[in-house]
Parts: C-alpha cells; sequence; structure tokens
C-alpha cells in the first residue's frame, strides 16, 4: 500500500534560518504530492502540491519539489518566522483515488 | 465564506457508550471524507462520500463504526460501544468535485475522548 515517512520532531529553528523538512513516499502509481499545516488550535490546511514528476509547488515562501526518482517531496523554506510554528504533514493521493495517506508529522517551533 | 465545521468539538465518552459526530461541509461540495487522528499520528483516512453515496468505507476500523450522508450534505460519524482506544480526534474534510486533485477543505476537527 501507499505509505509516507516524513522526519520525525521536533525541530526548532531560530528566525531566519533555513528549513528542510525531508519527506519521501511509497507508491505503486503516479501519486500527486501535498503539504499540509496545521497552526496551533486550528484545522489542517494544504500548503502547497505537485501533481507530477518535477513539478515545484510553492506558496507563503514555502516550495517543494516532486522528484519521482528519489520518491521524495522535501519541504523547504529559505527564512522562517516565528509564525512558521506548525505542525506540517507529507500526504500524497494516488491515482483517481480520494483518500490521502498522511506522514505522521512534523512539529516545527520557531523561536525568536 | 463558511468552512467545514464539525460538533461537538470535544466529547468524552464512558467506555460502552455510543457517540455520533457532525460534520457540515462546504456548501456545494460533492465529496466528503473522514479522517481519524490518534495523538502524534497523521490523520488516517476511514471513509467516504460521493454525494449521498459511500464509495470507500475501507479505512473504518470495525463495525462499531459507521457514517452516513443521507441528502448529500451533513454527515454523521456514528460510533457504538465506544472503547479506550477510539480515543482520537476524528477530522471531516469536504471537497468541491470527485477530481481527486482537488483540494480537501478540513473542519477543526472532534476530539473524542473515551474513559
Amino acid at each position: 500500500g501507499n505509505s509516507v515517512t516524513q522526519m520525525e520532531g521536533p525541530v526548532t529553528l531560530s528566525e531566519e534560518a533555513f528549513l528542510t523538512i525531508n519527506c519521501t513516499y511509497t507508491a505503486t502509481g503516479y501519486p500527486s504530492l501535498f503539504w499540509y499545516v496545521q497552526y496551533p488550535g486550528e484545522g489542517l490546511q494544504l500548503l502547497l502540491k505537485a501533481t507530477k514528476a518535477d513539478d515545484k509547488g510553492s506558496n507563503k515562501g514555502f516550495e517543494a519539489t516532486y522528484r519521482k526518482e528519489t520518491t521524495s517531496f522535501h519541504l523547504e523554506k529559505g527564512s522562517v518566522q516565528v509564525s512558521d510554528s506548525a505542525v506540517y504533514f507529507c500526504a500524497l493521493i494516488e491515482g483517481g483515488y480520494q483518500k490521502v495517506t498522511f506522514g505522521t508529522g512534523t512539529k516545527l517551533q520557531v523561536i525568536p | 465564506g463558511a468552512g467545514v465545521s464539525q460538533s461537538p468539538r470535544y466529547k468524552v465518552a464512558k467506555r460502552g457508550q455510543d457517540v455520533a459526530l457532525r460534520c457540515d461541509p462546504i456548501s456545494g461540495h460533492v465529496s466528503l471524507f473522514w479522517y481519524q487522528q490518534a495523538l502524534g499520528q497523521g490523520p488516517e483516512f476511514l471513509t467516504y462520500f460521493q454525494n449521498e453515496a459511500q464509495l470507500d468505507k475501507s479505512g473504518l476500523p470495525s463495525d462499531r463504526f459507521f457514517a452516513e450522508r443521507p441528502e448529500g450534505s451533513v454527515s454523521t460519524l456514528k460510533i457504538q460501544r465506544t472503547q479506550q482506544e477510539d480515543s482520537a480526534v476524528y477530522l471531516c474534510a469536504s471537497s468541491l468535485a470527485e477530481v481527486s486533485s482537488y483540494e480537501q477543505y478540513f473542519g477543526p476537527g472532534t476530539r473524542l475522548t473515551v474513559t
């Protein structure tokens, strides 16, 4: 079956530091890949997505590139802010199926 | 506009009680999903509706779990004879159409604690 593996947290960074959260996936076909974010006390929100190999998803300064050869979709941001503190989930949807397969989440804490 | 809403936000049940969790999707959204999120874990798929039809219930953990969406709008997830392992946050999501690339919009979740 499908699965998503992401780096364990928590990750603690100083403001303006560079962020990478690793994500790799296993799928039998050609999935669409997503990063969701969950801010404290709020619901899950879609942060960015990529639907085919070599696509780059980007939003709010975050980026992730769909790498089919390494089955990866690492999340990056050049300069994090305190307001980026949240839990980040890597996820996939495969083909015509509707269900999202999530990773376990990575908690990011950014300190001033 | 209004997002996905869920009620109650918190529910405490004694083991063996039945519970019903409600989801109000975004108006006009065809697809509706239920997920279960255990503490410290990512959400796990439970079931999927397209309008009133339940097209996938492969993630329901046991026959104590039952979901319905009789008029293709509001959905209810019912758990009978609750057990401690049912303690989790139950998330509802909706999307505009049945195409898998459409964004799923998540509600705030219902936190169920079984004592």
